[in-house]
């Protein structure tokens, strides 16, 4: 079973208001993604990291910005939360090393901004 | 780039019959495939990969996917549901490190 873990698992706040979203894994995976999922759509990559102090953006624009100081801790910042915002959001982490590797996601956190 | 088409939003089957959820997949060279799962309030979970060593893969739950390179096809299937497969699936495709999702099976299965 894996081990990574997001929190709140849920959170409701209003407009203009500044959030962190918190992902942990205890596996010492060097990989960690955050992805946002709408209902119906697809996973849609937002950040990445492939390492401590290394972080990238994905495919899908957000305006919101992450932070890898540690290598077991990948936490997701919105300076100023829009209803736009409002999605579920999913923080997954992979190993590094030869061979294909699947990921592991963590139950994630539903925001609402209202 | 690789991608991933998952045909049919929603898929009902009755409990006992048999479940086929599709996945077609674009990739200019063989790619690594997924199949992941979600239950309600949780995080995905992986059923299973194929990554070239077998075509026909066996995940848990009793859930297996045969990968068909001349139809670019990794169709999921069980032969026999359960009331307790009610998810939404997820297939994905792999090449190069990135990991592409499709947009999601939600499969109801009914008494």
């Amino acid at each position: 079973e894996a081990d990574i873990y997001q929190t709140p698992r849920y959170l409701v706040i209003g407009t203009g208001k500044k959030i962190t979203l918190e992902c942990s894994q205890t596996m010492g995976h060097d990989k960690m993604y955050w992805y946002q999922q709408d209902p119906g759509m697809e996973l849609h990559l937002i950040h990445y990291s492939y390492g401590v102090n290394s972080t990238e953006k994905g495919d899908l624009s957000s305006e919101s910005t992450v932070s890898r100081i540690r290598t077991e801790h990948f936490p997701l910042t919105l300076e100023s939360a829009r209803p736009s915002h409002t999605s579920q959001y999913l923080c997954a982490s992979s190993p590094t090393g030869t061979g294909i590797h699947e990921q592991y996601f963590g139950p994630g956190t539903r925001l609402t901004v209202t | 780039a690789q991608s991933v088409t998952q045909l049919g939003s929603h898929v009902s089957v009755s409990e006992g019959a048999l479940v086929l959820l599709r996945c077609n997949y674009s990739s200019s060279v063989p790619p690594y495939l997924f199949w992941y799962v979600q239950y309600p309030n949780q995080g995905l979970q992986l059923l299973l990969k194929y990554t070239s060593a077998a075509t026909l893969v066996k995940g848990i739950n009793g859930f297996e996917a045969e990968f068909k390179k001349s139809e670019t096809s990794f169709h999921l299937t069980k032969p026999s549901a359960h009331m307790s497969d009610a998810a939404e699936y997820f297939c994905a495709v792999s090449l190069g490190g990135d990991m592409r999702f499709g947009a999601g099976t939600r499969l109801t299965v009914k008494p």
